[in-house]
């Protein structure tokens, strides 16, 4: 079946590096994406990977996907405290629908 | 260039009540998803509407029902609503509905409460 984990909470100081984890089951993901959510907002798309495709760069933040572990990972870079937040991966075949995960609640202290 | 609204933001209901949530698609974006998000957890996909006709449906009972209009903006409809229907009920649009590889553009979503 489909299904998408990550650790629930992650806790990092202002200016480190935060790296958050991904693992899906779906081996016929094409798409991988990481969306961030901030208290009463809704989902705001961070970056997305293809699945033919092992890093992608976007200023601060790098993702790295490993297909072989269906694992993925987001690094956000200088993490300031703008970036506490919730951070969701999901995954789709290219149809119609998301599979997103639990996500991650990232705590960045000053 | 709009985003994803969202109408109501709150909503506070009774168990065995009907309720209507919409939502106005991205100016250019025809193809409107929504998710169910329940405290804690990630969105839950619900079903899918692409050019007025339903395009995918998740694991929701039947009293979850949607309609698109012409001007692609939405509707979702619970009737019978029951305490665990009580979540963050976001809509997305996206440019098509094929596949997700534009990504979705998400609204802020209406926070329903089941009482």
């Amino acid at each position: 079946g489909e299904d998408v984990e990550q650790s629930l909470f992650l806790s990092v100081r202002e200016g480190d590096s935060s790296v958050i984890n991904c693992t899906y089951t779906d081996s016929s993901s094409t798409y991988l994406y990481w969306y961030k959510q901030e208290p009463g907002a809704g989902l705001q798309l961070l970056t997305y990977i293809f699945s033919n495709m092992d890093m992608k760069q976007d200023q601060r933040l790098t993702v790295l996907l490993n297909k072989k572990d269906k694992h993925l990972s987001l690094r956000i870079a200088d993490t300031q405290t703008g970036d506490s937040a919730i951070y969701f991966c999901a995954e789709s075949s290219g149809t119609y629908k998301y599979i997103f995960g639990t996500g991650t609640r990232l705590k960045v202290l000053a | 260039e709009t985003g994803v609204t969202q109408s109501p933001t709150h909503l506070i209901k009774t168990r065995g009540q009907q309720v209507t949530l919409r939502c106005s698609s991205q100016s250019g974006h025809n193809t409107v998803s929504w998710y169910q998000q329940a405290l804690g957890q990630g969105p839950q996909f619900i079903f899918q509407y692409y050019r007025e006709e339903e395009n995918g449906r998740g694991n929701f009972p039947p009293r979850f029902s949607g309609l698109q209009f012409p001007n692609y903006s939405s509707e979702l409809n619970v009737n019978a609503l029951e305490l665990d229907d009580s979540a963050l009920y976001l809509c997305a649009s996206s440019l098509d509905h094929r596949s997700t590889n534009y990504g979705y553009t998400f609204g802020s979503g209406t926070r329903l409460t089941v009482v």
